[in-house]
């Protein structure tokens, strides 16, 4: 079965850093998504991306935050300054044409700030 | 956003043992999804039900959509331990998921 693929697994960084994060959606989908979980809460919406501009974005997705599709590949979420509450899993998701239905997620990327 | 509140918070359950866990809105949905994250996994779809008082079923487990599309109730029979994980109800909303805050279920064999 087709899979989203995030990289890395894992980053540490120090407050006020920058952070890229980096998914590899499925495909022949044509929505993607970031989504976050900071440890012991619920999943939390971040931001869509259709047609290679933002559709939807939550409170959350501040001026700290931009997303990117650099090539037909790859989906990048991009964190200017970190702080600490910003530490979370950061999930990446796809869905097919319609922008409703199924999500597939990717395995995410925890990310610490320190 | 449409939200949505689920109960219980946590399910313990002995194997063998059915449970369900219902999830309820203020509001009446367009439609409810229905995902698993196994403890340290990823958030996996199992169901989206769309039509007023909808029933599907996946093996052991039974999705129910209300009459009135504001409630939804997740059924498990004999549960297993690979049962284990949060089941989430989920509005979509112009695109936008709205997680539930999710049922825990831990399974004792």
């Amino acid at each position: 079965e087709p899979e989203v693929t995030q990289t890395p697994s894992h980053q540490v960084t120090q407050m006020g850093q920058e952070v890229i994060l980096r998914c590899v959606p499925i495909s022949n989908h044509l929505y993607f998504y970031w989504y976050r979980q900071i440890l012991g809460q619920k999943v939390e919406f971040l931001v869509s991306f259709y047609n290679n501009e933002i559709s939807e974005k939550s409170e959350i997705f501040d001026d700290q935050f931009s997303v990117e599709r650099p090539d037909g590949s790859n989906f990048t979420l991009k964190i200017r300054s970190t702080k600490l509450e910003d530490s979370a899993m950061y999930f990446c998701a796809s869905s097919e044409g319609t922008g409703e239905g199924r999500r597939t997620f990717g395995s995410g990327t925890r990310l610490t700030v320190v | 956003g449409q939200q949505v509140m689920q109960i219980p918070q946590y399910q313990h359950v002995q194997e063998g043992e059915d449970f369900t866990t219902y999830c309820n809105s203020s509001t009446t949905l367009s439609n409810i999804q229905w995902y698993k994250q196994r403890p340290g996994g990823h958030p996996v779809f199992l169901i989206q039900l769309v039509k007023s008082g909808e029933v599907k079923k996946q093996k052991r487990l039974t999705f129910q959509f209300g009459e009135a599309k504001k409630n939804s109730s997740l059924h498990i029979t004999a549960t297993q331990t690979t049962d284990v994980g949060t089941y989430f109800c989920v509005t979509d909303s112009w695109g936008k998921l709205q997680f539930g805050a999710g049922t825990q279920v831990v399974v004792t064999p």
